[in-house]
């Protein structure tokens, strides 16, 4: 079985900081890892994703997430968050099954 | 570039009524197609996928079919609704059904049932 743990129901955060939002992983085998963002009332967006290689890992609007295989985690990050930047973000992870598991989501909130 | 489709946007539906949601892709074929039920804006459920037309693959036994009459169409349906089925309904498509590949979701349905 896979699965991906968010938690964080919410982080609030100053614009112009940096951000994290959380996600630790489990599965057996190797872990395709990737990170999505929902504004209100839309359907999801593909921010970026981690297969292999490099730890670090850049995607879209200047997020970045690190995988830590040790710690199974797969954190989500931005040097200087943007208001524009709040919505629902869910960590979702594939591993020998092919179907996306979805964390339960973590509201990122910036404030000016 | 690739596009897709839902529709409607928005469905208000009495109980014991039928469904039918449409989801398209433009600009890739024989894409992998996939719909989720959000409930309570948070949690995704994936309902059904399928990898070519006429195949539909069930993840969770309830009260909706999927049927794919075209490569690129993927269509939820419902003979008689429930207040349970009411959630917001997303689509998804991807490249390869393999780990490896990132889903794409169109703009998503939001259906009550009243």
């Amino acid at each position: 079985a896979q699965s991906v743990a968010q938690p964080e129901d919410q982080v609030n955060v100053a614009e112009g900081n940096p951000l994290t939002v959380k996600c630790t992983y489990s599965v057996s085998g190797n872990p395709y890892l990737f990170w999505y963002v929902q504004y209100p009332n839309r359907g999801l967006q593909f921010l970026l994703k981690y297969i292999t290689g490099d730890n670090l890992v850049k995607g879209s609007y200047g997020f970045e997430a690190e995988f830590n295989k040790s710690q199974t985690s797969f954190h989500l990050k931005k040097p200087s968050a943007l208001v524009s930047d709040s919505a629902l973000y869910f960590c979702a992870i594939t591993g020998t099954a092919s179907k996306l598991t979805f964390g339960t989501g973590t509201r990122l909130q910036v404030t000016l | 570039s690739q596009t897709i489709h839902q529709w409607p946007a928005t469905l208000v539906q009495p109980v014991g009524s039928p469904l039918s949601l449409e989801c398209t892709v433009e600009g890739t074929s024989n894409p992998n197609l996939y719909w989720y039920r959000q409930a309570a804006g948070r949690g995704l459920q994936l309902l059904f996928y399928s990898v070519g037309i006429g195949q539909i693959s069930s993840e969770v036994p309830q009260n909706l079919s999927a049927s794919r009459p075209q490569d690129r169409q993927f269509i939820l349906s419902s003979k008689k609704l429930l207040l349970s089925d009411s959630g917001f309904y997303l689509c998804a498509w991807s490249v390869g059904l393999a780990g490896t590949y990132e889903q794409y979701f169109g703009p998503g349905t939001r259906l009550t049932v009243t």
